[in-house]
């Protein structure tokens, strides 16, 4: 059974537009929230994440959310670039520090010129 | 560059052999996580090392074996091996603040002939 899931496998959008990636999860002792970005032929790279004491995290242009209630939360990338183009995933944790990460299976972001 | 290396890159084999890969953590990070990712899948937890010691288990195989050594560095030995465990098998690391934040590593892609 997935605990983390990703219900979009593919997202398009154009250049300088808005992308919102989205993530449920469904186990309530998750309480950090990553999300990381890939390119092919490389690891997962960083990108935001989120404590459950938060409901908003901003770096730059991305911005994550987080409704604790609904058990959702998402990836706003404003604007978007054509090198945003990647697979991302959604991945949560029990805020425990030192705790293997529970991956979403990724959203492919296409960003088109 | 995540600072975390793996070794090698790609590895094709018959059914039945075994191999090992490797991973170097960044420097100063003590948890190394292995994680595989097979065609369509999310990145799955298969085991993690926390200074030389076991710390938690996921979805890892009998026929799966991982070790953590003085230096840090990791191997995870996969024996036995099946036409369904061709995968992208990823090396991550962890141990500075924010210690829920892994680093990933570029990936071995295992291929079983």
């Amino acid at each position: 059974d997935q605990q983390v899931k990703q219900n979009s496998p593919s997202l398009s959008v154009q250049e300088g537009r808005i992308s919102i990636l989205n993530c449920d999860y469904t186990n309530s002792m998750f309480d950090y929230f990553l999300w990381y970005k890939k390119y092919p032929a490389e690891g997962p790279t960083f990108l935001i994440s989120i404590s459950s004491i938060k409901d908003k995290n901003e770096d730059g242009r991305f911005t994550v959310f987080l409704n604790k209630s609904a058990k959702h939360l998402s990836l706003h990338i404003v604007p978007s670039q054509p090198g945003d183009s990647a697979v991302y995933f959604c991945a949560a944790t029990p805020f425990q520090a030192g705790t293997a990460l529970i991956f979403g299976k990724g959203t492919t972001l296409s960003v088109s010129s | 560059d995540s600072g975390v290396t793996q070794t090698p890159k790609h590895l094709i084999t018959a059914t039945g052999q075994r191999v090992t890969l490797r991973c170097s953590p960044r420097s100063g990070d003590l948890s190394v996580y292995w994680y595989q990712q097979s065609l369509d899948q999310g990145l799955q937890f298969l085991i993690q090392y926390y200074n030389g010691e076991e710390r938690a288990k996921g979805n890892i195989l009998e026929r799966f074996s991982a070790q953590q050594f003085p230096d840090l560095h990791s191997e995870l030995n996969l024996s036995s091996l099946e036409l369904g465990d061709s995968a992208l098998y990823f090396c991550a690391s962890s141990g500075t603040p924010p210690w829920n934040e892994q680093f990933f590593g570029p990936g071995t892609r295992l291929t079983v002939l």
